[in-house]
């Protein structure tokens, strides 16, 4: 009963190092989303994937890049990281477009 | 690109009161979702709407979908401790033969806090 798994929870990086975030669901969902979430704003779609073998820059997608590995698994990461992107970080799924979003427990990240 | 406005911005009530909380949007969506997340958790999906002038309840929670597309609101009645946590909606736009894959357009969430 796993559904939306992230790793690490927590985070901490200095400027200019460079991290992967994990996600993986067991669900067999189509679709793999990444968000980032402060405060009074609500979340904010970074990348997603609609399908296996496909991925597409979503509302905020600089400084991240991501790889869909396969239907299971979507990761985020950051090249470069910067203060500007500290943030808790949601990985969300579904079934078919249209559909409502799962999401994980977040990864917390501070950059210094 | 769409806004979402989403009041109030926190709420402090007393266990057993009723609570209401609403959200508009300068343009229409197709779906209205209203989402819970507790402290170091992920949003969880409370009640989803599909349909202009849906009336759809989950337990102690109501939810409608506005009959103009452009707001949506949720109740939640006889308030209990364990109600405490951020609501957020969200709004989701597609076309017909189109694709909307996850652009959920968020509010920036309701604080509910409920005193025993």
């Amino acid at each position: 009963n796993a559904g939306v798994t992230q790793t690490p929870k927590f985070q901490v990086l200095k400027t200019g190092q460079s991290m992967t975030l994990q996600c993986a669901q067991d669900m067999n969902h189509n679709s793999m989303y990444w968000y980032r979430q402060d405060p009074g704003m609500g979340l904010r779609l970074i990348y997603y994937s609609a399908s296996e073998g496909t991925t597409d820059k979503g509302e905020v997608p600089n400084g991240y890049n991501v790889s869909r590995l396969n239907k299971r698994e979507f990761s985020l990461r950051l090249e470069s990281a910067a203060p500007s992107q500290t943030s808790v970080y949601f990985c969300a799924s579904n079934r078919l477009d249209q559909s409502p979003l799962h999401f994980g427990n977040g990864t917390r990240l501070t950059v210094t | 690109g769409q806004q979402l406005n989403q009041s109030p911005q926190s709420m402090f009530i007393q266990e057993g009161e009723d609570v209401s909380m609403n959200c508009t949007s300068s343009s229409i969506f197709n779906t209205w979702l209203w989402y819970k997340q507790d402290p170091g958790e992920g949003p969880v999906l409370l009640i989803a709407l599909y349909k202009a002038g849906e009336l759809t309840s989950n337990g102690r929670l109501t939810a409608q979908f506005g009959i103009t597309r452009k707001d949506s609101f949720l109740n939640i009645s006889a308030s209990i401790p364990s109600d405490v946590g951020i609501y957020f909606c969200a709004g989701q736009l597609w076309s017909a033969g189109g694709t909307s894959y996850g652009k959920l357009t968020f509010g920036q969430g309701t604080i509910l806090t409920v005193h025993p």
